[in-house]
């Protein structure tokens, strides 16, 4: 079956450092893998996109990867700040016509 | 711009009752959608529509309907509500279909709960 997988534990990090999220996928080709941020109560708010022919794109201190090989995308926060608290999601064409399947979310908590 | 502008924010129905969730965007956008999200599921596509007069079913399409008469507004009707329909669903709008532009704009959402 189609899968895709975002940890359900929440991240706690610390300050200042890296955050690493991971998006695994599973019986989907996608032609662009797309990471979300959602707040509590709030709508999901587009963050990046990258294509299947990319390995990395970065934006400001948000940092993402996708390896086809692996079925995976990598998503890091670099200088990590409490404002940047919030469950990640991730999304890829998964229904064709690039129709968005979206992961569970992995929540990020950046203690001060 | 007011984006993707979704009403009402909060709902109680009771079991059986009908209602439209309203969706309407100012962007222009010929792409729109409709999720729902529960917890530990995660957002799944209810219907979309490619364009005005053009609706189709996503993953979970059961008990509700959807028309697109204008470019700007996406109802979602559900028909005969359930508990099992008690959710949050978000509307989302984007520019078009090819790669490049499908960045999605999502509403703020309608919590709904059915007793």
């Amino acid at each position: 079956s189609q899968k895709i997988e975002q940890n359900s534990e929440a991240l706690n990090i610390q300050e200042g450092k890296t955050a690493t999220l991971t998006c695994n996928y599973t019986n989907y080709s996608p032609a662009y893998l797309q990471w979300y941020r959602q707040d509590p109560g709030r709508g999901p708010v587009f963050l990046l996109l990258i294509r299947e022919n990319e390995k990395e794109k970065r934006k400001e201190r948000l940092k993402v990867t996708f390896d086809t090989t692996l079925k995976q995308s990598l998503f890091h926060i670099t200088a990590s700040q409490p404002a940047d608290s919030a469950t990640y999601l991730c999304a890829l064409d998964g229904y064709g016509n690039n129709r968005l399947a979206f992961g569970k979310g992995n929540q990020v908590v950046v203690i001060p | 711009n007011a984006g993707v502008t979704q009403t009402p924010k909060f709902q109680v129905l009771k079991t059986g009752q009908s209602m439209t969730l309203q969706c309407a965007q100012d962007m222009n956008h010929e792409y729109m959608s409709w999720y729902r999200q529960d917890p530990g599921m995660g957002l799944r596509l209810i219907h979309y529509s490619v364009g005005a007069g053009i609706t189709d079913q996503g993953e979970v399409p059961n008990g509700y309907n959807v028309s697109r008469s204008t470019t700007e507004d996406f109802p979602l009707r559900l028909l005969s509500a359930a508990p099992s329909q008690t959710s949050v669903y978000f509307c989302a709008s984007s520019q078009g279909l090819r790669e490049w532009n499908t960045e999605a704009f999502f509403g703020q959402g309608t919590r709904l709960t059915v007793v």
